[in-house]
This record gives structure tokens, C-alpha cells and sequence, in this order.
């Protein structure tokens, strides 16, 4: 059964202080690792989606990189406003049914 | 243009109602998929449907039930409603579930059971 690991569950930064989030998976055959960002009381709204090992894709403070095992998304000089859930979701093989984790809550202080 | 929309945006109900979701995907898009995301949760897979058909079904029991229509807008049915049923319903298009085509997601019906 496919699965989705993230950690931490929570981080708190302060403004400019660049970290990581992490997302494993255990999932037979994957088609594609999809990372999203969902604000308090909406729908998840698309960032970035990898499909292989080696693949990197960055937009504004974010970058998110895949590995056969794992995913990371590296938010560099956080602002106030990259507070928020970050979810890590997979893809396998038969059809696009997404499996998701538990996502990791940020909060960046000014 | 215009994302997926859902309707209504929030609904509270008592155990035992029965309650309809409604989505509407993004212009395009002929694949809809139902998540349940329940609070501090990530979301969970409840159906996918393509032109029409069931293409996949989550762990969910039966009072769970989905349809999608000729213009590819879906229902989500909830019967029997029971208090864990209180969540977050989120409603994603995406034009062809055989590809790895992102799903785009709708903000959500926020159902409460009392």
C-alpha cells in the first residue's frame, strides 16, 4: 500500500531563515510526486510536480527536489506570507489517485 | 479563467441526513476526483470518475456514493450521515486520470454533522 511520510509536523521560522520540509513514500511504481501549499479553510493550490530521481524545480523562495526515496521542498528567506500547510502527494502507477501525507504546518514570523 | 468551483461552501447537518456536493471542473478537464480531508489531516481518496465512469473508489463504506455528468460536473452522496463524517470535502479536475495531468483542486465544502 502506497505511503506518505512527512516531517515535521510543524515548523516555526523566522523571516529569512531558510529550511526544508521532507516527504517520504513508499509507492509501487510512481508516476509523479506533486507538492502542494493549502491555507487555513481552502483547497490545496498546485505548487510543483517531479516525476524522476534527479528532478528539480524551483518558483520564487521554493524549491523542491526528488530522490528515489524522498522529496524536499527548501523554502529560502521565508516571508510571512509562505505561512502555511505544505503537502507532499503520489501518484502510482495505475491511474492519478492521489495518496497524501499528513502535511507540515509552517509558520513564518516577522 | 475560471478553477473548479464547488457548492455549497459550508453545510452543517444532523446524524442520520442524508447530504449532496456539487463540483464543477475547470473548462476542459473530463476527470473528477472527491478527497475527504479531515481536520489536521491530509486529504483522502474517496472516487475518481472519467467520462462518466468510476475509475476508482477509496476505502470508504457505502453511504459514500459518487455520479459525474455528460457535461463532467459530479455529485458527491453522503447517506447515513455519523459525526465522523465532518470534514472537509475537496473536489479536483484533471483532464485525463490515465497520465500523470496535475489535479487542480476546488476550495472545498466544509460539512459539519451535529
Amino acid at each position: 500500500e502506497d505511503q506518505v511520510t512527512q516531517s515535521p509536523e510543524a515548523l516555526r521560522l523566522q523571516e529569512g531563515e531558510s529550511s526544508s520540509l521532507n516527504c517520504s513514500y513508499t509507492v509501487s511504481g510512481l508516476r509523479g510526486l506533486f507538492w502542494y501549499r493549502q491555507d487555513p479553510g481552502k483547497g490545496p493550490e498546485f505548487l510543483f510536480t517531479l516525476y524522476s530521481a534527479g528532478e528539480e524545480k524551483e518558483k520564487e523562495r521554493l524549491k523542491a527536489t526528488l530522490t528515489k526515496k524522498e522529496s524536499f521542498l527548501h523554502i529560502t528567506a521565508p516571508k510571512p506570507e509562505d505561512s502555511a500547510t505544505y503537502l507532499c502527494a503520489v501518484a502510482q502507477a495505475a491511474g492519478n489517485k492521489l495518496t497524501f501525507g499528513g502535511g507540515t504546518r509552517v509558520l513564518v514570523k516577522p | 479563467d475560471a478553477g473548479v468551483t464547488q457548492s455549497p461552501t459550508h453545510l452543517i447537518k444532523t446524524r442520520g441526513q442524508h447530504v449532496t456536493l456539487r463540483c464543477s471542473p475547470i473548462s476542459g478537464h473530463k476527470s473528477v476526483s472527491w478527497y475527504q480531508q479531515v481536520l489536521g489531516q491530509g486529504p483522502q481518496f474517496i472516487f475518481q470518475y472519467y467520462e462518466k465512469e468510476e475509475r476508482g473508489r477509496g476505502n470508504f463504506p457505502d453511504r459514500f456514493s459518487a455520479r459525474q455528468f455528460p457535461n463532467y460536473s459530479s455529485e458527491l452522496n453522503v447517506n447515513a450521515l455519523l459525526l465522523g463524517d465532518s470534514a472537509l470535502y475537496l473536489c479536483a479536475s484533471s483532464f485525463n486520470p490515465d497520465s500523470t495531468d496535475t489535479q487542480y483542486f476546488g476550495p472545498g465544502t466544509r460539512l459539519t454533522v451535529l
